[in-house]
């Protein structure tokens, strides 16, 4: 089985800042990885797929980079809305979680 | 707009089976999966399986041996039944639209429902 780890398990930031969040596959088996933001209370919201798209309507403050077996989403500039747990997501597998959160 | 709705009971005792509903409002999924995610409090989401329009299913090994995934295109819904119930199994569930590529490895969930929370209790 696919196992995912992501670094940092949380990410203490303020508003503006660029941040990263890394997720790394234990078998590189899929180029393709995806990241969700959750929300306490809510479902997951996918924020890009196929490691580099944008879903629509999701902000351009938010990039994924990265080939297998390592990937990264990079925000670029923190806005208070972000603040959340965010996922990466490859095959049948979920990353542990980042929860980013206020310095 | 795709949405997707989650029904079912919110209660279920040890060693039945939890049977779930997701309703969805397009016309029809076709070309894309009817898929089940889990996450446990203060858990990451699981993915539990998906099934395509045809009835083709994929499933979590870990779950493989307990859970159905069906669909019934003509009443625009899927299903989740999950056997032999424990506590570990209480989450809340969602029900997601998946998209596959070449491989079952090529896969992200795009539309995603409320969820709604299912508890495994006497």
């Amino acid at each position: 089985d696919i196992q995912l780890t992501q670094s940092p398990s949380t990410l203490p930031a303020s508003v503006g800042d660029r941040v990263t969040i890394t997720c790394r596959a234990s078998q590189s088996v899929s180029s393709w990885v995806a990241w969700y933001q959750q929300k306490p209370g809510k479902a997951p919201k996918l924020l890009i797929y196929k490691a580099s798209i944008l879903d629509s309507g999701v902000p351009s403050r938010f990039s994924g980079s990265g080939s297998r077996p390592e990937f990264t989403l990079t925000i670029s500039s923190l806005q208070p809305d972000d603040f959340a747990t965010y996922y990466c997501q490859q095959s049948s597998a979920f990353g542990p979680g980042t929860r980013l959160e206020m310095k | 707009q795709v949405q997707l709705q989650e029904s079912g009971p919110g209660l279920v005792k040890p060693s039945e089976t939890l049977s779930l509903t997701c309703s969805f409002s397009a016309d029809t999924l076709d070309t894309y999966y009817c898929s089940w995610v889990r996450q446990a409090p203060g858990k990451g989401p699981e993915w539990i399986g998906h099934v395509y329009y045809s009835g083709n299913t994929d499933y979590n090994p870990s779950l493989k041996n307990r859970v159905t995934i069906s669909v019934d295109t003509s009443k625009n819904q899927f299903y989740l039944n999950l056997t032999s119930v424990t506590a570990a199994d209480t989450a809340v569930y969602y029900c997601a639209r998946g998209i596959v590529g070449s491989t079952r490895h090529y896969y992200y969930m795009d539309v995603w429902g409320r969820g709604t929370t299912v508890t495994v209790s006497s």
